[in-house]
């Protein structure tokens, strides 16, 4: 069983709606929640990080945490082609330092 | 203020060569974290080391991976004899401390021929 777990894709939306991107992890020691994006090519780019249950929003990206579903997930309202991307969800466990264990991530393209 | 650098960004070795990948974190970052990723694959940790230290490495393969990060230079990742399955992109990461979050390189894209 993987560690990280995501719905590989693609996710493809249309230019202005919602995109839901979904990942669950398996350790219920884990502290620490990241969304990265990642661009053909390029490294990793971290935009949303949560640390305990509940909603967090930064601009037009909500992070989503259920420690007791172990379930972790991104929106991204009004969808822009630029948001056309691989986005990758990982968790770190406490005791490891900032270690961070991905899963495999989900592409997504944004129709215009 | 420059970030995370590493070097070569591209680097194409014959199967039984020698690679080696090297990372200078930001400056005052004495934490340093390496990824592999394979293509159409997630990052997977390899190693983590502090300056002369190597902290954890549980996700190093067990033969011709090595890594270091001395007192003074960057962290190097070695690669003895390379062969086609290593062909990945390698990132780097540095953190000023253990708990923080850590910022990641452009990355070294390795090509086995």
């Amino acid at each position: 069983q993987k560690e990280v777990e995501q719905n590989s894709g693609p996710l493809s939306v249309p230019e202005g709606a919602i995109a839901s991107l979904n990942c669950t992890y398996s350790d219920r020691g884990s502290q620490s929640f990241f969304w990265y994006r990642q661009y053909s090519g390029k490294s990793p780019e971290l935009i949303m990080s949560i640390y305990s249950n509940g909603d967090k929003e930064d601009g037009r990206f909500t992070a989503q945490l259920n420690k007791a579903s172990q379930y972790v997930s991104l929106l991204i309202r009004d969808s822009q082609p630029s948001d056309s991307a691989t986005y990758l969800c990982a968790v770190t466990a406490g005791a490891a330092g900032n270690k961070l264990t991905f899963g495999g991530g989900t592409r997504v393209l944004v129709k215009p | 203020n420059a970030g995370v650098m590493q070097n070569p960004r591209h680097l194409v070795r014959r199967r039984g060569q020698e690679a080696r990948l090297r990372c200078s974190p930001m400056k005052g970052h004495s934490h340093v974290y390496w990824y592999r990723q394979l293509p159409e694959e997630g990052l997977k940790f390899m190693v983590y080391l502090q300056k002369e230290n190597i902290i954890d490495e549980s996700g190093m393969p067990k033969e011709r991976f090595s890594a270091e990060f001395p007192k003074e230079g960057p962290s190097i990742l070695r690669i003895q004899q390379v062969v086609r399955g290593d062909s990945a992109a390698y990132f780097c990461a540095s953190s000023p401390e253990q708990r923080l979050l850590s910022l990641f390189g452009p990355g070294t894209r390795l090509l086995v021929l």
